[in-house]
């Protein structure tokens, strides 16, 4: 079981705007920036937006936000290149370690 | 800027086995490093963090007393010590540089990975 919680599957069609969710609590989420990575193909991972700032080279339709014990990872006008999954993670400061979501498959339908 | 594993294999249950990270394009001196692994069909397990100066080191308790990382600046190499492997580390390991806008909770540049398989 993870120590970060995100949905299994989301779908979207092209164009559309899909939220990706990562619930944790109070000794990750609510104390850390939250790092999105994306992975395609099971592929090499690429870090796609930290806190609220995207890399350079990322596309400006991705975005991150966080309230209280859950971070978002929003992206707006989907492209079937975004097809992917997408784990989300933090630093506990109880477990002394950096802990994952267990990842969301994105299906760009 | 560029990360680039090496020393994957296939090794006994019980055996070590030492990866090497080497960096270039970036300041390895000052940049906290990570090893993330992933095992065939599941998802990212974080497995260490050695802080810029290698005066702090941080392991989940899956990998803790069997695994050490370590970093030797005058290569620009992060290492990860592997010993009494077990089939469950059967993994691609990542090198990954921590995100120099964070401390040690994010991850920015990626290597390509190394295959680590444990089996009889």
């Amino acid at each position: 079981q993870s120590a970060l919680t995100q949905e299994a599957s989301v779908s979207g069609t092209v164009g559309q705007k899909v939220t990706l969710s990562c619930t944790g609590n109070s000794n990750n989420i609510g104390s850390y920036a939250v790092g999105w990575y994306q992975q395609i193909s099971h592929g090499v991972p690429k870090t796609v937006m930290f806190g609220n700032s995207p890399p350079s080279g990322i596309p400006d339709r991705f975005s991150g936000s966080k309230s209280g014990t859950t971070a978002s990872l929003t992206i707006s006008g989907l492209q079937p290149e975004d097809e992917a999954d997408y784990y989300c993670s933090t630093w506990d400061n109880s477990l002394s370690a950096v802990v994952f979501g267990g990842g969301t498959k994105l299906t760009v339908l | 800027v560029q990360l680039v594993e090496s020393g994957g294999g296939v090794v006994q249950p019980g055996g070590s086995l030492r990866l090497s990270c080497a960096a270039s394009g970036f300041s390895f001196t000052t940049s906290g490093m990570h090893w993330v692994r992933q095992a065939p069909g599941k998802g990212l397990e974080w497995v260490t963090f050695i802080r810029y100066d290698g005066t702090k080191k941080y392991y989940p308790d899956s990998v803790k007393g069997r695994f050490t990382i370590s970093r030797d600046t005058s290569k620009n190499t992060l290492y990860l010590q592997m010993n009494s492997l077990r089939a469950e580390d059967t993994a691609v390991y990542y090198c990954a540089k921590d995100h120099p806008s964070g401390d040690r909770d994010g991850f920015d540049i990626w290597g390509q990975g190394t295959m680590v398989t444990v089996s009889s």
